[in-house]
């Protein structure tokens, strides 16, 4: 079985400052990597994913990941967030052998403020 | 944006009646997911189906049931609702021709009250 943990739930950050969401993994087999954002009153959205390669995964928006297999984490960063990245981040994981069915883990809210 | 509706988007309903949700695509996506978002636990998957007719449990499956009569349309069904299935229901959609890699698409979501 595969779980998924977010080490904070809340993550308050002035603008124009650096962010890292923290992501951990629990899994016996391969899993591919994903984050997802969900604006407020919106559905997700994929930010990014890891499946193999460079560990460094980056979105179109800013936002990197770095898959660590030895500290089994997926940390989210980005060196300069703005007002419009208030938003909550979800990490998820699917074994690698699966049907795509993906395990969150419990989200994290990400407030800027000016 | 991927083609996904969701009926209804609020509803709110008693303890002990059926309640049915919608979800419509129309992106002939082969694989559809209903989850649940609650506070403090994520979003966990109820069930999915990977083609009409063709559907299996998710991890909190018990108290539901799905249908999918056609591709476009996959039916989540709470046969006698109870306060615990309060929730806001998301539906999604992958392609699947890349298999767990491809990206899921989230509908709008249904937000649901159980008195």
């Amino acid at each position: 079985a595969q779980s998924v943990t977010q080490l904070d739930s809340q993550v308050p950050v002035f603008e124009e400052a650096p962010v890292e969401l923290r992501c951990n993994y629990s899994s016996s087999v391969s899993v591919y990597l994903f984050w997802y954002v969900q604006y407020p009153n919106q559905g997700l959205q994929l930010l990014l994913k890891y499946l193999s390669g460079s560990t460094l995964v980056e979105s179109i928006n800013g936002f990197e990941a770095e898959f660590n297999k030895s500290q089994t984490s997926f940390h989210l960063r980005k060196p300069s967030v703005h007002i419009s990245d208030t938003a909550e981040y979800f990490c998820a994981v699917t074994p690698s052998s699966n049907t795509g069915k993906l395990i969150f883990g419990q989200g994290t809210t990400l407030q800027v403020k000016p | 944006d991927a083609g996904i509706t969701q009926s209804p988007r609020h509803k709110v309903t008693e303890t002990g009646t059926p309640v049915t949700l919608r979800c419509h695509q129309t992106e002939n996506h082969r694989y559809m997911y209903w989850y649940r978002q609650d506070p403090g636990h994520g979003l966990r998957l109820i069930h999915y189906s990977y083609g009409v007719k063709d559907t299996d449990k998710g991890e909190v499956s018990d108290g539901y049931s799905v249908s999918r009569s056609k591709t476009e349309d996959f039916l989540l069904t709470l046969e006698s609702a109870t306060s615990s299935q309060t929730s806001v229901y998301f539906c999604a959609i992958s392609g699947g021709l890349a298999g767990p890699t491809d990206t899921q698409y989230f509908g709008p979501g249904t937000r649901l009250t159980v008195l």
